[in-house]
């Protein structure tokens, strides 16, 4: 069964530090999620894309976010300068279409220091 | 705004016996609903949607859930649990004006012998 992978499955980074968070969609897919859920909070949105740009975002995406599409196969969200707050689980998702349910990543647990 | 309630944090309950989870929705229109499980180091997985029609939906893995638009409530069953179900569990809706997923805080299940 296809599935969506995430790669690191944890990142340790500096405060200050840019990372980036890398994600294999599902091949046929069209749409692609970023999430992220901080220890013990709900799943927040952050950002939706199709046909390589953003089609949404969340008050959380601010300009320390930018996702890519650097070629057929990956997704990536890169944040500029980490914060401590960015510490959190951010899962990447899938879908064919809008509205189909998504399918999700095992997720990165990005720890900030 | 949209959001998603799951009232209960924690649950436990003896292999073999019913469970229900709640959730309950706050959303102006027709709601799409969802109900996604995630076991230790996993990605979300979908259990079943509710967009239109019957308002008992089946499920992956036994489950059903009922939507009650009177009760703005879209809550998980199974009639018989196993140990393998627990997990955590993720109610959310999608707002019809996009594609982003509204998550509740989701429940955390605990089988025991």
């Amino acid at each position: 069964e296809p599935e969506v992978t995430q790669t690191p499955s944890h990142q340790v980074t500096q405060m200050g530090q840019e990372v980036i968070l890398r994600c294999v969609p599902i091949s046929n897919h069209l749409y692609f999620y970023w999430y992220r859920q901080i220890l013990g909070q709900k799943v927040e949105f952050l950002v939706s894309f199709y046909n390589n740009e953003i089609s949404e975002k969340s008050e959380i995406f601010d300009d320390q976010f930018s996702v890519e599409r650097p070629d057929g196969s990956n997704f990536t969200l890169k944040i500029r300068s980490t914060k401590l707050e960015d510490s959190a689980m951010y899962f990447c998702a899938s879908s064919s279409d809008t509205l189909y349910e998504q399918y999700f990543g095992p997720g990165t647990r990005l720890t900030v220091t | 705004a949209q959001s998603v309630t799951q009232p209960d944090i924690h649950i436990t309950v003896s292999e073999g016996a019913s469970l229900e989870l709640r959730c309950n929705y706050s959303y102006g229109a027709t709601p799409y609903l969802f109900w996604y499980v995630q076991s230790p180091g996993q990605g979300l997985q979908l259990l079943l949607k509710y967009f239109s029609g019957d308002t008992l939906v089946q499920g992956i893995k036994g489950f059903e859930a009922e939507f009650k638009r009177s009760q703005s409530s879209f809550n998980l069953r199974k009639p018989s649990v196993h140990w393998s179900d627990a997990a955590e569990y993720f109610c959310a809706v999608v707002a019809s004006t996009g594609n982003q997923f509204y998550f509740g805080t989701g429940t955390s299940l605990t089988v025991i012998p």
